[in-house]
């Protein structure tokens, strides 16, 4: 069964605090890997796209991989303005559907 | 960019009422997707359509119906609202097709409480 599991569930980071996100997933033939994120009461904000491992792509202090087996949402240096919700979700080769983690929601303090 | 756009960001209902939530997007993308969103249990697809008038059930389709009559827009329906319909709706779009993934873009949301 396709699958996509996001840890940590929560995180608190201080300003200037590098981490990273993982998101595992179990999926037959992937088609592209998706990272969002959301911030409270609001709809999801595409991040990045992921196709095959090995794949990295980079925005402002977030930069993601891919493996044959997860993804990591590498946060560098973060800022307040940071803290949201991240969202993997994954798309399976022959099918229209996305399969979505639970997120980690993610704190920054100034 | 692409728009998609929710009529109603929160609606405050009684059960029993029937429920419709509007979504339109602007950049002609073949498929969409209604979504509903619960603490702890992500994002569980309602419905999903590929072209007018079409529609296949998703993971959760018990409760709901749509109607996509125009290409640019697709509506979530509650026939009856429950108390366990109380949750927040994403509707989201895509392109059909292409070599690779397509991206799902979002809608701001319907915050649905159901009382």
């Amino acid at each position: 069964e396709d699958q996509v599991t996001q840890s940590p569930e929560a995180l608190r980071l201080q300003e200037g605090e590098s981490s990273s996100l993982n998101c595992s997933y179990t999926v037959s033939g992937l088609r592209g890997l998706f990272w969002y994120r959301q911030d409270p009461g609001k709809g999801p904000e595409f991040l990045f796209t992921l196709y095959s491992a090995g794949e990295e792509k980079e925005k402002e202090r977030l930069k993601a991989t891919l493996t044959k087996k997860e993804s990591f949402l590498h946060i560098t240096a973060p800022k307040p303005e940071d803290s949201a919700t991240y969202l993997c979700a994954v798309q399976a080769e022959g099918t229209y559907k996305y399969i979505f983690g639970t997120g980690t929601r993610l704190k920054v303090l100034a | 960019d692409v728009k998609v756009t929710q009529s109603s960001r929160y609606l405050v209902k009684r059960t029993g009422e029937k429920v419709f939530l509007e979504c339109v997007q602007d950049m002609d993308h073949e498929n969409m997707f209604w979504y509903r969103q619960d603490p702890g249990l992500g994002l569980r697809l309602i419905y999903f359509s590929y072209d007018v008038k079409m529609k296949e059930k998703g993971d959760i389709p018990e409760g709901y119906s749509v109607s996509r009559e125009k290409k640019e827009r697709f509506s979530l329906i509650l026939e009856s609202a429950s108390t366990n319909q109380t949750s927040m709706y994403l509707c989201a779009s895509s392109l059909l097709g292409g070599s690779g993934a397509n991206v799902l873009t979002f809608g701001a949301g319907s915050r649905l409480t159901v009382l």
